[in-house]
């Protein structure tokens, strides 16, 4: 069964507005979770690791201000896209470790018109 | 850096026609490499980790295996429903995986 889950899996949403996506892991705790972009055709980038208890750790070129990280719970991290535009269109999967195993949810595909 | 290539970028298959995925790496001390599959609009899927050279991991149709630099997906007589995207990411220091570009895999019937 499912390990991570992700809700919405889909949202569209209008530019300027602010768009928030949650991750959680499903029956283990998670102290780390990781953020990642996919655009078509082309493979998983990270954007960020999502801490429990302290502030995200962002990838080199991606806005921490417009990226809003927060681990509410050792079950939760939650993923803002604020003031979105059309070129964050993107398909957003996080993931989290359990055990030895980096497990990945099934991902948002969020569209900004 | 630690870096990750996948080849070939893209493969069609017949039915039943037998091939091999690559998956080159360059890291400074793997602690482990990781295969996924990944279908359209959805988040990968996690088939097998090899932590050391020499492993092999069976799965219904894949078989993977790891060298020094490289580890191999093989897929013996696949069915259509082996159709995807397949991810090779490795993981160093730290928590974080690096992955490759990819292989999208058609079979076709």
């Amino acid at each position: 069964g499912a390990v991570v889950s992700q809700h919405p899996s889909w949202v569209i949403c209008k530019s300027g507005t602010s768009v928030k996506i949650e991750c959680r892991s499903l029956d283990f705790q998670a102290t780390t979770m990781f953020w990642y972009r996919q655009f078509p055709k082309q493979s998983l980038m990270l954007m960020a690791t999502s801490n429990e208890g302290s502030k995200a750790t962002y990838e080199q070129g991606v806005e921490k201000d417009k990226f809003l990280i927060n681990h509410a719970s050792l079950t939760l991290s939650t993923l803002t896209v604020t003031s979105a535009h059309p070129e964050d269109s993107s398909f957003y999967i996080c993931s989290a470790w359990r055990g030895e195993t980096q497990y990945f949810g099934p991902g948002t595909r969020l569209l900004v018109l | 850096e630690d870096q990750v290539t996948q080849s070939p970028e893209a493969l069609r298959l017949q039915e039943g026609e037998s091939s091999s995925l690559n998956c080159s790496y360059t890291v400074s001390g793997l602690r482990g490499l990781f295969w996924y599959r990944q279908d359209p609009g959805k988040g990968p899927e996690f088939l097998f980790t090899l932590y050391s050279a020499g492993e092999e991991k069976e799965k219904e149709r894949l078989k993977a295996t790891l060298t020094k630099k490289e580890s191999f997906l093989h897929i013996t007589a696949p069915k259509p429903e082996d159709s995807a995207t397949y991810l090779c990411a490795v993981a160093t220091s730290g928590s974080r995986l690096t992955f490759g570009e990819g292989t999208q895999l058609t079979v076709n019937p």
